[in-house]
């Protein structure tokens, strides 16, 4: 079964940088595209980012087109988050997908 | 981008109730469909994949059907921890995108 757990979540002040992560198992790591998506406080689930399955290609929402930085390692089955230039907007809980979502997530928590 | 529709954002029924609720998308998806089941402060929780596959531990009550744009989740007789919302998310290209959400609640 496909699951994948999140980490790196916190609290940090806008304008500020943070990288999560994801430790994917039960899948073809090195041969998925992935996403991150995430869900701000009583809202619903909105794709983030997106990267091919060899790294090379990606993808990203308008609201962070040049400021989040999607990556991976498939040597270690991680998938990465790097969000520069955090806004008060960016609060989420952070979760990764292959074609679904399979973990808890992360909570990223911006404050002014 | 895909749309993803969920027309009833709040459904309200009663324990033993047949319950359906529905998704379209705004271009075909073929079976690339998936619907989660989230209760306050937890994750989504797969239930479905490829419109109608049953994830592993989910009960038979809950089942998948349609194809294209239109799709359905039937829970077959509704139980007390049945009461979530539901969202369906597309998965047909790498814009995932999802319904707005369909809230069962308790009539």
């Amino acid at each position: 079964q496909v699951q994948f757990v999140e980490s790196g979540g916190g609290v940090v002040q806008t304008g500020t940088s943070l990288k999560i992560s994801c430790s994917a198992s039960g899948l073809d790591f090195s041969n998925y595209g992935m996403s991150w998506v995430r869900q701000a406080p009583g809202k619903g689930l909105e794709w983030v980012a997106f990267i091919s399955f060899e790294g090379t290609t990606t993808y990203y929402a308008d609201y962070v087109e040049g400021r989040f930085i999607i990556s991976r390692d498939n040597s270690k089955n991680l998938l990465y988050l790097q969000m520069n230039s955090l806004r008060l907007e960016d609060t989420a809980v952070y979760f990764c997908a292959g074609d679904t979502l399979g973990g808890q997530g992360t909570l990223v928590a911006v404050s002014s | 981008d895909i749309q993803m529709t969920q027309p009833l954002s709040i459904l309200s029924a009663s324990v033993g109730d047949r319950v359906t609720i529905t998704c379209r998308a705004s271009q075909n998806i073929g079976n690339w469909l998936a619907w989660y089941q989230q209760k306050p402060g937890k994750a989504p929780k797969l239930l479905i994949s490829e419109a109608s596959r049953l994830e592993s531990g989910v009960p038979s009550r809950f089942r998948g059907s349609g194809s294209g744009t239109d799709f359905t989740l039937t829970i077959s007789s509704l139980q007390p921890d049945d009461f979530a919302t539901y969202y369906c998310q597309q998965y047909d290209n790498y814009s995932l995108t999802f319904g707005g959400g369909t809230k069962v609640d308790i009539k």
